[in-house]
């Protein structure tokens, strides 16, 4: 089945710095990737959309400058989270899917991100 | 109304019982539909894609409801594996990769 491979796993930085995590489609391209944002106990929440070749598309709240969006090739799509603060602690996911509808979307691993 | 409503829980369901849960969704339009499984601190899973006729795996069936726009799952012999978090998903769009929307999640606690 599909797999998305996504970097670090678990990162922690101090406030200030910058972030970049990768999440690449290993046996498939994706023209179009998802990344997601959850905080403790809340839902995922859709930040914004990776298009290969082309702008992200950010989700209403989320600042495009601060979440820096790379699709740069089929198979890797890159977020970086730039000047972190200590409230951009989260876990973030990406997603991709496939191909066919029913296939689902298929996630990374996750980052769980701690700014201190 | 929210996109897609989920009551969050939790479940405490015994070991062998049957649970459902159900979702909600408010685009009439939407197209496809899925459930997926949430482990703490892991990457929500794909458990199954929500057919029109309905779909069943194992102990896992799903159900989608057009006309009252609802989806459900049941599982049956719970097994203390299957605690874990279910989170609806509903895809507004037909084909391409469309923007999905993921309910709250619902908690599921199975006991001994």
């Amino acid at each position: 089945g599909a797999v998305v491979s996504q970097h670090p796993s678990r990162v922690i930085c101090k406030s200030g710095t910058s972030v970049k995590i990768e999440c690449r489609s290993l046996d498939f391209q994706a023209t179009t990737m998802f990344w997601y944002r959850q905080f403790p106990k809340q839902s995922l929440m859709l930040m914004a959309t990776s298009n290969e070749g082309s702008k992200a598309t950010y989700e209403q709240g989320v600042e495009k400058d601060k979440f820096l969006i790379n699709h740069a090739s089929l198979t890797l799509s890159t977020l970086t989270v730039t000047s972190a603060h200590p409230e951009d602690s989260s876990f973030y996911i990406c997603s991709a899917r496939e191909g066919r509808v029913h296939y689902g979307y298929t996630f990374g691993s996750g980052t769980r991100l701690t700014v201190v | 109304r929210k996109e897609v409503e989920q009551d969050p829980g939790p479940f405490n369901v015994p070991e062998g019982a049957t649970v459902a849960f159900n979702c909600t969704y408010s685009n009439s339009a939407s197209q496809s539909f899925f459930w997926y499984r949430q482990d703490c601190r892991k990457e929500p899973k794909l458990l199954m894609s929500v057919y029109s006729s309905g779909n069943e795996d194992g102990r896992f069936t799903a159900q989608l409801n057009r006309a009252s726009q609802y989806i459900s799952l049941l599982i049956r012999d719970s097994k203390l594996s299957d605690s874990a978090t279910y989170l609806c998903v509903v895809n507004p769009g037909s084909g391409g990769y469309q923007k999905v929307t993921f309910g709250t999640g619902t908690k599921l606690q199975v006991i001994p």
